[in-house]
């Protein structure tokens, strides 16, 4: 069954921390993504790579980074976190080339900035 | 940002009825999607209709698409309990096709 696996499903992370939000994918995707899901807002685009050591800012950039040093593996970095980084995290893949960008999704990482 | 907006917000019907969810969006699209969430979990793609299509099925699944009116729907029939989850649309308006932009969701509860 093929899959998008997130290595934290829940984190609590106090001000100023560094997090690492780890994303691996084995469908051999192209492209990665990382959103940010709040209550009213829906899925706000972060980052995202469509091929290895390759990123784009989407939405909200801002506080965020991204690295992608091989083609499984799409890592979300909060170099200081703050409280309105408080948020579930979703990743997701999709294949280059199919017409569409028709995302898989991993379980999500719910991370609670105190 | 040139996200859809789904209508209504949420939605309760009793089981075996169907439900009805909309979608509004702003700008040229390249194709719509539909996803399902259930309850704290990542999102489960349902369907893709592309920009030249009006309508499509899949099982109790009825998505149309009306581009002059930049909106889509998604009926699900026969609704069971296990339907209950939010429901996003989903638009591809960019020509790389990359940056796919969520609605806010419907959240949907059947009722047994």
């Amino acid at each position: 069954d093929v899959k998008v696996t997130q290595s934290s499903r829940y984190l609590v992370k106090r001000t100023g921390e560094k997090v690492f939000l780890e994303c691996v994918q084995d469908m051999d995707h192209e492209n990665m993504f990382w959103y940010r899901q709040d209550p009213g807002l829906g899925l706000r685009l972060i980052y995202f790579s469509y091929d290895v050591k390759m990123k784009e800012k989407g939405d909200i950039p801002e506080g965020y980074s991204v690295s992608r040093e091989k083609k499984e593996r799409f890592s979300l970095i909060l170099e200081s976190a703050s409280t309105n980084q408080t948020s579930m995290y979703l990743c997701a893949s999709s294949l280059l080339g199919s017409g569409a960008n028709v995302l898989t999704f991993g379980a999500g990482s719910r991370l609670t900035v105190l | 940002s040139q996200q859809g907006e789904e209508d209504p917000q949420a939605l309760s019907i009793q089981e075996g009825e169907n439900a009805t969810m909309n979608c509004s969006y702003k700008t040229s699209i390249n194709n719509l999607q539909w996803y399902r969430q259930n309850s704290g979990r990542g999102l489960v793609h349902l369907i893709l209709i592309r920009s030249n299509e009006r309508e499509k099925h899949s099982g109790r699944l009825r998505v149309t698409l009306d581009t002059s009116k930049k909106s889509s729907s998604l009926l699900i029939t026969a609704s069971r309990a296990a339907d209950t989850a939010s429901y996003f649309c989903a638009t591809d308006f960019d020509p790389g096709g990359f940056k796919t932009i969520f609605g806010a969701g419907t959240r949907l509860f059947v009722k047994a």
